[in-house]
């Protein structure tokens, strides 16, 4: 049984630059969750997607945007880049009861480590 | 916003001893959620806890959800050097809002 997965591991870009970080989820989960984790920190939300749209948004700018496929893997897009978006993006998956209320109980991927110069 | 202070940062212990941190808010929580992370991995779910009073064991961690909502507490007994990690505690105000992370306690086991 896979895990989630995340692609690629390490990434460097240039500032004003634009990165696209991929995300498959655990098999049989349904909802995508982004973190950001800087050095020393715990991970920060960014957003989370479900049904392929955006259902919560952490404090985040719009620099920051998403997308999910029908097959539930997603993406993260952050456009422009800033010396400050360097960190550890990790990509969690958890399942959504049929209700629409989702199991906290979050599976996280390997990240990918984002370098800003 | 909403914020979770762990304590302590970090910890040197010998191996064999118990670990205990904790996790208070200055909200309320209905889930706490603890995490493991290992360098260069994403974090890995060790207990999670739904319900005021909840005390849940997994292995030699037990972890508690405070009665007053706003704190959580993880023991580990009997460390060893695999316990080496970070330890995060999270919450969330119900389990469809968003989950928020403590920055974490750093465990180092001395030889």
């Amino acid at each position: 049984d896979a895990g989630v997965t995340q692609s690629p591991t390490h990434l460097i870009k240039t500032r004003g630059q634009q990165v696209t970080l991929r995300c498959s989820p655990k098999s049989g989960h349904d909802t995508v969750s982004w973190y950001q984790q800087a050095l020393g920190q715990g991970p920060q939300f960014i957003f989370q997607y479900y049904e392929e749209e955006e259902r919560q948004r952490g404090n985040f700018p719009d620099r920051f945007s998403g997308h999910q496929f029908p097959n539930y893997s997603s993406e993260l897009n952050v456009n422009a880049l800033l010396l400050g978006d360097s960190a550890l993006y990790l990509c969690a998956s958890s399942s959504t009861w049929t209700s629409g209320i989702s199991y906290n109980e979050q599976f996280f991927g390997p990240g990918t480590r984002l370098t800003v110069l | 916003g909403q914020q979770l202070n762990q304590s302590p940062q970090s910890m040197f212990i010998q191996e064999g001893e118990d670990v205990s941190m904790n996790c208070t808010s200055s909200s309320i929580f209905n889930t706490w959620l603890w995490y493991k992370q290992d360098p260069g991995e994403g974090p890995v779910l060790l207990i999670a806890l739904y319900k005021a009073g909840e005390l849940t064991s997994n292995g030699r961690l037990t972890a508690q959800f405070g009665i007053t909502r706003k704190d959580s507490f993880l023991n580990i007994s009997a460390s060893i050097p695999s316990d080496v990690g970070i330890y995060f505690c999270a919450g969330a105000r119900s389990r469809d809002d968003k989950i928020i992370f403590g920055k974490g306690t750093r465990l180092h086991i001395l030889p």
